[in-house]
């Protein structure tokens, strides 16, 4: 197990396309958290499951975005019918299911929409 | 509102000089304040925790709740940890999820 990692590390796609990210976490973590990062600023907050269960959707998470993460394993991120706002890093994290314990990033995918 | 404020975009300083890393934080409980790492090309990683209380690669940052702070010094600076710092907070409602600040550019000059 190499830590955390995501596909594709990079994504263009034109306006209105759909575009699914894959994140895998670190096999023992049952926390997975998606965090958008745009230029200049620090990754925020998107979702996170324990196991299989979304238990928390930020309000940035618009309609057009969907997460899951069946069978607890990988996860994936939906967007729908992209707009030029949703380019960003896209962040992936794991970690155990205890507040406090430190979170392993992956390297990210960095969505461009033309 | 839970909020963390990292007032400076970049900080340069010559090696072997001391550093300090502000970061400030809003929560109106108990948090839970780290500071993640990225150097060029590599991906987040935490550096520290506070309730660790720990130094790590020289690092260390003390929670000040009157102030509502958590900066990251370093008496002497090298040039490896010229880097991107993010200061988080995680509010105590076991989530665990993060909320970053703007991050800081930390140079350091030979």
């Amino acid at each position: 197990d190499t830590g955390v990692s995501q596909n594709p590390r990079h994504k263009i796609t034109k306006r209105g396309q759909n575009v699914t990210f894959r994140c895998d976490p670190i096999s023992e973590h049952n926390r997975l958290y998606w965090y958008r990062q745009t230029l200049g600023q620090g990754p925020e907050f998107l979702t996170y499951f324990q196991n299989e269960a979304q238990l928390e959707k930020s309000r940035l998470l618009s309609d057009r975005f969907s997460a899951e993460r069946p069978k607890g394993s990988f996860s994936t991120l939906e967007i729908q019918r992209t707009e030029q706002g949703d380019s960003a890093m896209y962040l992936c994290a794991s970690s155990f299911a205890q507040g406090g314990y430190e979170q392993y990033f992956g390297p990210g995918t960095r969505l461009t929409v033309t | 509102a839970q909020r963390v404020t990292q007032p400076e975009k970049l900080l340069s300083v010559f090696k072997g000089a001391p550093v300090e890393l502000k970061c400030n934080y809003s929560y109106s409980g108990s948090p839970e304040l780290f500071w993640y790492v990225q150097y060029s090309r590599q991906r987040l990683q935490l550096l520290l925790r506070h309730i660790s209380r720990e130094s790590i690669k020289g690092f260390t940052a003390d929670l000040n709740k009157g102030e509502t702070s958590f900066h990251l010094k370093k008496p002497f600076a090298q040039e490896e940890d010229s880097a991107m710092y993010y200061c988080a907070l995680s509010a105590a409602s076991n989530t665990g999820k993060l909320i970053f600040g703007q991050g800081t550019t930390l140079q350091v000059k030979p």
